[in-house]
C-alpha cells in the first residue's frame, strides 16, 4: 500500500526559501506523476505543481516564478522549494500521487508551514 | 485559467437524505473533472475521477455525472460519515489544475 509522508521546517521567515520533502513508500516514484498541493487556513485547495515520471515539471502559473519541484529516484522522494515566501504562503502542504494525470488518488497527511518573523 | 464554481456553499441535510452538489466550469473541461471529500484535519479523499468513475473503495452511494461545463456529485443516501466538505477539481489541456471553493454538507 502506497504511503506518502511530508516533512519540513514548520516555521519559515518571510523572504526565505521553503523546502519540503515527501517520502514515498510502497511504490516507485518513477511510475507516476506527483503533485504538491496546499491549503491555507480555513481556505480551499491550491495546486502548486507536478513532476512527471520522466522528471518533467509543470507549475501553477501564479507560483511558477518561485517554485521548483524535483524527484530523487534513488531516495524515492519528492522535493518542493518555494522562494521569497510571505505570510500568504502559510498553509498545510500536501504531496499527492496523480491517477492517469487527471486526479490525485493518494495523499500524504500534510505538513503545516507557517511564515512568520 | 479555468474557474470552478460550486453550489450551494452549504447543504444542510439529514442522514438518509439525497445530496446533490453542483460544479460549474468557466469553460469546457470535457470530462476531466474529479470530486474529493475532506474532513477536518484530514487530507482530501478522491471519490470520483473523469466525471463519473468511482475511485477504488468508494461506496456505490457516491456517483458523478456531467461533461463540458456542468457536473454533479450525488450521494444517494447520506451516512453520518458523509458530512464533510466536497471539492471539485479540473485539469486543463495544458495540465493546469484548479479546485472549486467547496460545498459543506452538514446537518
Amino acid at each position: 500500500q502506497v504511503q506518502l509522508q511530508e516533512s519540513g521546517p514548520g516555521l519559515v521567515k518571510p523572504s526565505e526559501t521553503l523546502s519540503l520533502t515527501c517520502v514515498v513508500s510502497g511504490d516507485s516514484i518513477d511510475s507516476y506523476y506527483w503533485s504538491w498541493i496546499r491549503q491555507s487556513p480555513g481556505q480551499g485547495l491550491e495546486w502548486i505543481g507536478y513532476v512527471s515520471n520522466s522528471g518533467t515539471t509543470n507549475y501553477n502559473p501564479s507560483l511558477k516564478s518561485r517554485v521548483t519541484i524535483s524527484a530523487d529516484t534513488s531516495k524515492n522522494h519528492l522535493s518542493l522549494k518555494m522562494s521569497s515566501v510571505t505570510t500568504a504562503d502559510t498553509a498545510v502542504y500536501f504531496c499527492a500521487r496523480m491517477l492517469v494525470v487527471d486526479a490525485f488518488d493518494v495523499w500524504g497527511q500534510g505538513t503545516i508551514v507557517s511564515v512568520s518573523s | 485559467e479555468t474557474v470552478l464554481t460550486q453550489s450551494p456553499a452549504t447543504l444542510s441535510l439529514s442522514p438518509g437524505d439525497r445530496a446533490t452538489l453542483s460544479c460549474r466550469a468557466s469553460e469546457s473541461v470535457n470530462t476531466y473533472l474529479a470530486w474529493y471529500q475532506q474532513k477536518p484535519g484530514q487530507a482530501p479523499r478522491l471519490l470520483i475521477y473523469d466525471a463519473s468513475n468511482r475511485a477504488p473503495g468508494i461506496p456505490a452511494r457516491f456517483s458523478g455525472s456531467g461533461s463540458g461545463t456542468d457536473f454533479t456529485l450525488t450521494i444517494s443516501s447520506l451516512e453520518p460519515e458523509d458530512f464533510a466538505v466536497y471539492y471539485c477539481h479540473q485539469r486543463s489541456r495544458r495540465l493546469i489544475f484548479t479546485f472549486g471553493p467547496g460545498t459543506r454538507v452538514d446537518f
